[in-house]
């Protein structure tokens, strides 16, 4: 069966610090790749997507990036984190187009 | 624009009182629409979907409807319980279907 790993669960970082955030996904090849961000209370805002190694797209503008350096590796980065980067991330994965998502457990980071 | 609306944004009912979720999509294109339970801290969890060659689908207490020429779609909760409450995000498939697009989110509260 298919399982997804993100990590870490929490994470407290200073304003000015980097991020490096990891999903990766068991039991499946050339999954889609989501990253998700939810601020407290909100909804789920679509940060980055990947169809397939190397290939990234964009939602929002802003301050972070990700890479898909394997096949079921999807990482999410940040040279520089803002107060404004705090939230919920979830990695999340599907088998393809017109699929449901599963979702990792996220990460819940704290900027101070 | 790619956008999904979705009301109410919270809903109190008696147990065992249904419940009635509403969401619209803008691309007439979108063909998969599944619905997510979110319980406090915890990721988003796939409880029923539908895609648009169906107009109904059912699955014990849950159920949801599709109207493809008005370009929405509910989620329906029969004989409500406590654990029922949560928040409840509606999606529609986007661009080629390569990603979904959540709605808002409904914060259904379940008062015994």
């Amino acid at each position: 069966s298919q399982t997804i790993h993100q990590w870490p669960a929490t994470l407290v970082q200073p304003v000015g610090s980097p991020l490096s955030l990891e999903c990766t996904v068991e039991g499946t090849s050339n999954p889609n790749l989501y990253w998700y961000r939810q601020a407290a209370g909100r909804g789920l805002q679509l940060l980055f997507y990947s169809v397939g190694i190397g290939q990234i797209s964009s939602e929002v503008p802003q301050n972070l990036s990700a890479s898909r350096p394997q096949d079921r590796q999807f990482i999410l980065s940040s040279k520089k984190l803002l107060l404004s980067d705090s939230g919920f991330y979830l990695c999340a994965w599907s088998p393809g187009t017109s699929y449901g998502y599963t979702f990792g457990s996220g990460t819940r980071l704290t900027v101070v | 624009g790619e956008n999904v609306e979705q009301h109410p944004s919270t809903l109190s009912v008696q147990e065992g009182d249904s419940a009635v979720i509403k969401c619209t999509y803008s691309d007439s294109a979108s063909n998969y629409f599944p619905w997510y339970k979110q319980e406090l801290g915890k990721r988003p969890q796939l409880i029923i979907d539908i895609r648009s060659n169906v107009g109904e689908k059912k699955d014990q207490r849950i159920a949801v409807t599709l109207n493809k020429t008005a370009k929405h779609f509910s989620l329906h909760i029969t004989e409500t319980q406590p654990e029922d409450s949560a928040v409840y995000f509606c999606a529609a498939s986007m661009r080629g279907f390569q990603k979904l697009v959540f709605g808002t989110g409904t914060r259904l509260l379940v008062s015994p």
